[in-house]
């Protein structure tokens, strides 16, 4: 059984290049969710999704982020431009739906970027 | 979300029982609450939940005050493995409500 897939696992660009996190979530799952993680923040929610729809983003930072998810299995987070303060552990993750009881968010193991 | 108050660290001798607890007075009657760990360089994983009354699964024993007001996570023999950043959590049972992560308890299981 696949968990969250994140990819790529590393990235390491200059500021000012675009990045973009992709994200396939658990199949199944009605809700995906995009984390930040820095030493002084924390873990902080970024964005949701249910059924594709983006339903909460009053965590995105600024106009620099952008998030999409075009089908169930697909979502993608894009800084551009990027810059240093952009430096985190972004993670994925994805949960069902409450109807089928218990549904903690399953995590994926994160994507480690650096903006030089 | 109700917050929660968990000490910064905590050591457990390998084998013994870690009794982490976690303080959360403003809990409202529908909040649940939940554990999540996070292992040096993974995501967090998801442990264990409860309402009302205490829970056991194969990871862990959750234990909640009768008022609600605190819980205690209890791992009843730890590992080395067990090394983490434990996150009390309370929030809505609702897949779409987002969870608040505060700083945790890191618990260091020495041999």
């Amino acid at each position: 059984d696949a968990g969250v897939i994140q990819s790529p696992r590393h990235e390491v660009t200059e500021m000012g290049q675009e990045v973009t996190l992709r994200c396939k979530p658990i199949s199944g799952h009605d809700y995906l969710f995009w984390y930040r993680q820095t030493m002084m923040r924390g873990l902080e929610l970024l964005i949701y999704f249910n059924n594709n729809v983006p339903i909460d983003d009053s965590g995105m930072p600024e106009d620099r982020f952008s998030a999409k998810m075009p089908n169930a299995s697909f979502s993608t987070l894009k800084i551009q431009p990027s810059e240093p303060r952009d430096s985190a552990v972004y993670f994925c993750a994805s949960s069902p739906s409450w109807s089928t009881g218990n549904q903690p968010q399953h995590f994926g193991d994160g994507t480690r970027l650096s903006i030089l | 979300d109700a917050k929660t108050t968990q000490p910064p660290s905590m050591d457990c001798a390998e084998g013994r029982a870690a009794n982490l607890p976690c303080n959360h007075s403003t809990i409202s009657g529908n909040e649940y609450v939940y554990w999540y760990r996070q292992i040096h360089s993974q995501g967090p994983q998801y442990i264990i939940h409860g309402l009302k009354n205490n829970e056991t699964n194969e990871m862990a024993s959750l234990i909640i005050t009768e008022d609600r007001k605190s819980s205690t996570l209890i791992l009843p023999h730890a590992t080395l493995r067990d090394t983490a950043v434990y996150y009390c959590i309370v929030t809505l049972n609702n897949a779409g409500n987002m969870l608040t992560f505060g700083g945790g308890t890191r618990l260091m299981v020495k041999p």
